[in-house]
């Protein structure tokens, strides 16, 4: 089983900063990355889906992907109180029946 | 984004019975589901992956004749837990894949199941 690794934090941020959240993944063959946001008790929330190298944004999210270094990230701009969330790295490889393969999580918190 | 509804949100029941959780796709086709199971302040796990009208395929580890999979339809995807112990309680997540968006998942909302 191919891995996604993510720094399990908790990363702490003022309000009103960039939070950087990073992920790194092992299969070189992977296509599809993916970024969810899960609040203590809830689902998975899909935040953003990138699929072809450099960034892409939407809103006050920005995902950035480097396959040859085999990186995805996601930067939140003017933080607030209310992304305080765990965010879950999620890769996509078609050899493996099309399963997502989630990393552990980073928990965000931001402090007002 | 695509809808997917889970049913019961909460379930507590006796060591020893059964519950069948419900999976929906609202407003899209779904020929395949994804169960996980989560346990607290741990990452999801994948039990199994639900193709219409074929059996599950379970993860390594996954019990299917405890864990049974029923996927009859492109929007409904059931998950009975059969004779359930105090071990079996998690959190328990659904998903889809919009046929259109692929790639893209979609989580229902969990359901909390308790064996007391």
């Amino acid at each position: 089983q191919k891995e996604v690794e993510q720094n399990s934090g908790p990363l702490s941020v003022p309000e009103g900063a960039i939070a950087s959240l990073n992920c790194t993944y092992s299969d070189r063959g992977s296509q599809s990355f993916f970024w969810y946001r899960q609040y203590s008790g809830k689902s998975p929330e899909l935040i953003m889906s990138i699929y072809s190298n450099g960034d892409k944004e939407d809103g006050r999210f920005t995902a950035q992907l480097n396959k040859a270094s085999q990186y995805v990230s996601l930067l939140i701009r003017d933080s607030q109180p209310s992304d305080s969330a765990t965010y879950l790295c999620a890769v996509n490889n078609r050899e493996y029946g099309n399963k997502l393969v989630f990393g552990a999580g980073t928990i965000l918190r931001v402090k007002s | 984004g695509a809808v997917v509804s889970q049913h019961p949100s909460r379930v507590i029941c006796k060591s020893g019975t059964s519950v069948k959780i419900e999976c929906r796709s609202l407003d899209f086709q779904a020929t395949t589901m994804f169960w996980y199971r989560q346990f607290p302040k741990q990452s999801l796990m994948l039990m199994a992956t639900s193709n219409e009208g074929s059996k599950a395929t379970y993860e390594q580890g996954v019990e299917k004749d405890k864990f049974l999979i029923n996927h009859a339809s492109l929007t409904l995807s059931t998950l009975t837990v059969t004779s359930a112990h105090p071990e079996d309680s998690s959190f328990y997540i659904c998903s889809a894949r919009d046929r259109i968006h692929t790639g893209e998942l979609f989580f229902g909302e969990g359901s909390r199941l308790t064996v007391l």
